[in-house]
Formats: C-alpha cells, sequence, structure tokens
C-alpha cells in the first residue's frame, strides 16, 4: 500500500529557534501534500495544502509566516515552525494525495513537537 | 459549513462486544464519508469509506452504512478484540477531489481482555 514517512517522528526545540518536519510519499509521486494539527485528545485540524511547484493555501487564522511550507519535488514537502513557541507543541501530521489515485489521501505517523 | 459530530468517548467495552459509534454530519451537496483509525503512536489509517448515500463501507469486521436521511454514518462491529483499541476519527469530504477532510473529534475506544 501507499506509504507517507514524516522525519523526525519526535522532536525538542527550544523556544525561539525553528523546526523542520519532513514529508515524504515513498512510494508514489503526489503534487498535493496537506499539513494539519492535532492538539491532545482533539481532532486533527487542517492547516495547509502544500502543492508542488507553487504556493501553499493556508487555512484561516493559520499564520503562513509562522509555519513556512515547501513543496520542492513530488514526494516531498516540508513544515518548518519558525520562532517556535510552547504554545507550537503540538502532533503535526502529514498527508498525501496520489496523482495516480486524487481520490485518496494517505497519512504519515505524525511528529511529536514540543517547546520548552 | 460542514462539520462532523461523533459520540464522546472513552468507550470501553470487553472483549467481543458488540461496538457501535455514532457520527452525523453537516454538509451541503453529497459528501463522501470515512472512518480512520490510530493506533497508539501511529498516525491514522483508512478504515472504510462510502461514497455514496446507502453505500456501506466494510473492513476488518467493522461496517458503516451512509445514511442520508438521518445523515449519519455510525460504526458498527459485532465482536471486538483488545486489537482494536484506538481512536477512531468520522470525516468527510465535500468534494470528489478529496482535497479537504474535515475530521470529528475523534472517540477513543479501549478493549478490556
Amino acid at each position: 500500500g501507499a506509504v507517507v514517512s514524516q522525519h523526525p517522528s519526535r522532536v525538542i526545540c527550544k523556544s525561539g529557534t525553528s523546526v523542520k518536519i519532513e514529508c515524504r510519499s515513498l512510494d508514489f509521486q503526489a503534487t498535493t501534500m496537506f499539513w494539519y494539527r492535532q492538539f491532545p485528545k482533539k481532532s486533527l485540524m487542517l492547516m495547509a495544502t502544500s502543492n508542488e511547484g507553487s504556493k501553499a493555501t493556508y487555512e484561516q487564522g493559520v499564520e503562513k509566516d509562522k509555519f513556512l511550507i515547501n513543496h520542492a519535488s513530488l514526494t516531498l514537502s516540508t513544515l518548518t515552525v519558525t520562532s517556535a513557541h510552547p504554545e507550537d507543541s503540538s502532533f503535526y501530521i502529514c498527508s498525501a494525495r496520489p496523482d495516480l489515485f486524487p481520490y485518496e489521501q494517505y497519512f504519515g505517523p505524525g511528529t511529536r513537537l514540543t517547546v520548552t | 459549513g460542514n462539520s462532523v459530530t461523533q459520540m464522546e468517548g472513552p468507550v470501553t467495552l470487553s472483549e467481543e462486544a458488540f461496538l457501535t459509534i455514532n457520527c452525523t454530519y453537516t454538509a451541503t451537496g453529497y459528501p463522501s464519508l470515512f472512518w480512520y483509525v490510530q493506533y497508539p503512536g501511529e498516525g491514522l489509517q483508512l478504515l472504510l469509506k462510502a461514497t455514496k448515500a446507502d453505500d456501506k463501507g466494510s473492513n476488518k469486521g467493522f461496517e458503516a452504512t451512509y445514511r442520508k436521511e438521518t445523515t449519519s454514518f455510525h460504526l458498527e462491529k459485532g465482536s471486538v478484540q483488545v486489537s482494536d483499541s484506538a481512536v477512531y476519527f468520522c470525516a468527510l469530504s465535500d468534494d470528489s477531489s478529496a482535497s479537504k477532510i474535515i475530521f470529528g473529534s475523534g472517540t477513543r475506544l479501549s478493549i478490556r481482555p
């Protein structure tokens, strides 16, 4: 089946620093990927839609200068949390939509970010 | 706007019990409906889906029927196992390209041996 990986799985960073999270589709090409944020015991909230070769589309209320998204290739999207603060601590999950099967989304295992 | 409401958890059952997790939705048009499962420490996996009214999605013994008249997509399983312990998310996609999935709040299920 289609596999999506995320790296790192866990990261701890100090307040004010930036951290990059990678999302890769391992066995399929994905022009479109999605970034979600999941708060403890809460549902997933879509943050942005990442499109290869163009700017990401951010959901209302998500700061695009805070959460930088780069979709550099058909198999890789990155989310950079800039100048992180403790309130950015969360579980970040990406998903990828296969170009050959655009009605599906496959989710990565998530990245736990803790900002101290 | 579109939304998904599912029953609050946690739900705790004994092994081999019957499971129902309720899910209702609000949407314009004809959304596709999904159940995703998240096992501890893992990402989401698609459990089953239904794309039109009266469709029944099924997988791993789980079933859900797309009921347009009641705007519901309840998840059921006749005999749960300890390995079914996870968080279950009901979700909808309001366009055919699955570009935006709206999730319910999730229901944590724990199965006692």
